[in-house]
């Protein structure tokens, strides 16, 4: 079945560095892809998304890039702030289902 | 504002007790979903409602069942909680048609559910 895979965290950076948080994801469709954050103590927000080979989305300052011939999607930002600490989740929706399946996560802490 | 609203924010309940979390939205989308999220683990779909269309998934346990009395609510009903259901249970609503792709979900604050 479809699926989603996350590089694991913590991921812990100081503030203004680079952020990359890589995703990678099986689907026998084409799917459209996003980016979630979860604020601590708070639901999934969506961050970007993109629904076709080479769309980048961004918000925010971060950006993402759909893959095809990778099939990933990796979230990057060039100056983190505290304010981005968060758990960051990749997913993926399929046309073939109404439905969103996410990836395991990738804590993010930005210390000052 | 909040669009898409869970009470209560926590839950505690006993071992064997029946318990009830509840949603409720004000985007009066057709589709409504509940996932249930352990700690550090992605969150995983439980079911879905497509207007009145129930949609379980395979491995959704039997203890689980859910409720949508019209479009503004849905409620998730646990029969007989054990100490492995203990999460946080997220809503989530979206306005997409059952033929396409869905692009957005919105979600509440989650209900945190301990079991003693």
């Amino acid at each position: 079945g479809d699926s989603v895979t996350q590089m694991e965290g913590p991921v812990t950076l100081s503030e203004e560095a680079f952020l990359t948080i890589n995703c990678t994801y099986t689907a026998t469709g084409y799917p459209s892809l996003f980016w979630y954050v979860q604020y601590p103590g708070e639901g999934l927000q969506l961050l970007l998304k993109a629904t076709k080979a080479d769309d980048k989305g961004s918000n925010k300052g971060f950006e993402a890039t759909y893959r095809k011939e990778t099939t990933s999607f990796h979230l990057e930002k060039g100056s983190v702030q505290v304010s981005d600490s968060a758990v960051y989740f990749c997913a993926l929706s399929d046309s073939s289902y109404d439905k969103v399946i996410f990836g395991p996560g990738t804590s993010l802490s930005v210390i000052p | 504002d909040a669009m898409v609203i869970q009470n209560p924010r926590y839950q505690v309940t006993q071992f064997g007790k029946p318990v009830t979390l509840s949603c409720s939205q004000t985007l009066n989308h057709n589709v409504m979903y509940w996932y249930q999220q352990k700690s550090s683990q992605a969150p995983k779909l439980l079911f879905h409602y497509y207007d009145k269309d129930f949609n379980n998934e395979a491995d959704t346990p039997d203890n689980f069942q859910s409720r949508r009395p019209n479009t503004s609510f849905c409620f998730l009903d646990i029969r007989s909680p054990g100490l492995g259901d203990a999460a946080m249970y997220l809503c989530a609503t979206s306005a997409e048609g059952q033929t396409g792709v869905t692009e957005k979900l919105f979600f509440g604050s989650g209900t945190q559910l301990s079991v003693l």
